[in-house]
C-alpha cells in the first residue's frame, strides 16, 4: 500500500470554478502535510503546509486536513488558467509523494 | 544564485554507459534528497543524506545507483551501465534544520537533471 495516495486525475475544470484535489495517507502518526505545485517540465514547488485539523487559506488557496478520516484536501478558488500544473501531496515526515494530479484550468 | 544547483541539466547517453549527476544544495542545508521523476508520475524517492551520511536508500534503488555527499556539501548520483528504464528526470532537494524552512519541513528543489537512455 502506497503511504499517500491521489484522487486520479487529469482534472479540468473551467476558469472561475473551484478545483478540488485531494489526498488519503496511510500514516496516522502523520502531523504535517505539504502541497507542491509542478509546471510542466519544471520542479516541484511548495504552496502549501498544514498542521492542524480543519482549514487553512492563503488566498485563493484552502488546505483541509481531517487526521480521522486520513485525507488532506486543496481546493483552489476562482482557477486561473495558471493554475494549470500537477499538484503533488506529500506528508511531512515522509520521503514519499503522491503520484500527483493534473488540473487544467479551461479558459 | 542561491538555490539548489543540478549540472548537467540534460545528459544522452547510450545504454551500458555511465552517468554522474552533481548536486549543490543550498548553503547551510544539511539534508539532501535524490528523486527521479518519470512522465505523468510523481517524484520516487530514492535516498537521503543528513550532513555526510546516507540515512535512508529506497528498495527501488538498484545497486547500479550510487550516491555520495564525501564532504556534507555536494552531492553526486552516478548510475552504472545505464539502461533505458533508468530515463527520468532526476531531481535533488535540500532542507535546512534550523530556522522557519525547517519546522515547516519545506524541501527546495534543483531544476533537475533529465537522462535519456538510448
Amino acid at each position: 500500500q502506497k503511504e499517500v495516495e491521489q484522487n486520479s486525475g487529469p482534472l479540468s475544470v473551467p476558469e472561475g470554478a473551484i478545483a478540488s484535489l485531494n489526498c488519503t495517507y496511510s500514516d496516522r502518526g502523520s502531523q504535517s502535510f505539504f502541497w507542491y505545485r509542478q509546471y510542466s517540465g519544471k520542479s516541484p514547488e511548495l504552496i502549501m503546509f498544514i498542521y492542524s485539523n480543519g482549514d487553512k487559506e492563503d488566498g485563493r488557496f484552502t488546505a483541509q486536513l481531517n487526521k480521522a478520516s486520513q485525507y488532506v484536501s486543496l481546493l483552489i478558488r476562482d482557477s486561473q488558467p495558471s493554475d494549470s500544473a500537477t499538484y503533488l501531496c506529500k506528508m511531512g515526515n515522509q520521503f514519499y509523494f503522491g503520484t500527483g494530479t493534473s488540473l487544467t484550468v479551461i479558459p | 544564485d542561491t538555490g539548489v544547483s543540478q549540472n548537467p541539466r540534460h545528459k544522452i547517453t547510450k545504454r551500458g554507459q555511465n552517468v554522474t549527476f552533481r548536486c549543490d544544495p543550498i548553503s547551510e542545508h544539511n539534508r539532501l534528497y535524490w528523486y527521479r521523476q518519470t512522465l505523468g508520475q510523481g517524484p520516487e524517492f530514492l535516498t537521503y543524506f543528513q550532513n555526510e551520511a546516507q540515512l535512508e536508500k529506497s528498495r527501488l534503488l538498484s545497486d547500479r545507483f550510487s550516491a555520495e555527499r564525501p564532504k556534507g556539501s555536494f552531492s553526486t548520483l552516478e548510475i552504472q551501465r545505464t539502461e533505458q528504464g533508468d530515463s527520468a528526470m532526476y531531481l535533488c532537494a535540500s532542507r535546512p534544520t534550523k530556522g522557519l524552512a525547517a519546522n515547516t519541513g519545506e524541501l527546495f528543489f534543483g531544476e533537475g537533471s533529465r537522462l535519456t537512455v538510448l
